[in-house]
């Protein structure tokens, strides 16, 4: 299965600031998934990244918000955008499909304050 | 895709087998029942994924009733770091995303 490298693996920041969050694998895949734990929950799909197209949000996540790049096979952003306290979360890429399994970065711990 | 449920928590004791129960009573035809689980501060772990036949890999088997409403995934002989939350997801396998639910809590005890 694929190897997913996420950074960073863990940030504070300040409230009105953006971070960038990369998910680096080491082959190529087609689709990449974003997806968000916020503090004892489970964790909740913010979008589907597919090479050379925009990303798919799920509802409630807009592209403003959590702009998504996507330049290659193997890479992929995420930005969290003008952040508060409530996106104090892990946040988490995934990879894989078909008949095997996903497999899952080891994700970002986001503090804002 | 159909949705799960699954207790909230179980506990289980060291060395014994771990029974974890899913409820999917709206499967369809098409769509698989996964099994991931998450110790605390990493990511989601694969476990293992079945149609309809009962599975088995190095890790856990996975029995899914005839009528496909409900599976169980037994974790053999329990260890301590098999401590996790464990979640049960129903999925089309030909495309597309995973939506997971609350899971269960599993605690293993000495």
């Amino acid at each position: 299965s694929a190897v997913i490298s996420q950074k960073p693996s863990r940030d504070i920041c300040q409230r009105g600031t953006s971070l960038t969050i990369q998910c680096q694998v080491d082959s190529q895949v087609t689709m990449m998934f974003w997806y968000r734990q916020q503090p004892g929950q489970s964790l909740t799909l913010i979008a589907t990244a597919n090479q050379g197209s925009e990303a798919t949000y799920e509802s409630g996540f807009v592209i403003d918000k959590f702009p998504i790049s996507r330049p290659n096979l193997t890479f992929s952003t995420l930005t969290v955008s003008n952040m508060s306290p409530e996106d104090s979360s892990i946040y988490l890429c995934s990879v894989g499909g078909g008949y095997g399994g996903y497999t899952f970065g080891s994700g970002t711990r986001l503090t804002v304050v | 895709d159909a949705k799960t449920t699954q207790p909230p928590s179980m506990d289980c004791a060291e060395g014994r087998a771990a029974n974890l129960p899913c409820n999917h009573s709206t499967i369809s035809g098409n769509e698989y029942v996964y099994w991931y689980r998450q110790i605390h501060s990493q990511g989601p772990q694969y476990i293992i994924h079945g149609l309809k036949n009962n599975e088995t890999n190095e890790m856990a088997s996975l029995i899914i009733t005839e009528d496909r409403k409900s599976s169980t995934l037994i974790l053999p002989h329990a260890t301590l770091r098999d401590t996790a939350v464990y979640y049960c997801i129903v999925r089309n396998d030909s495309w597309g995303k995973f939506q997971f639910g609350a899971g269960t809590q599993v605690v293993v005890t000495p």
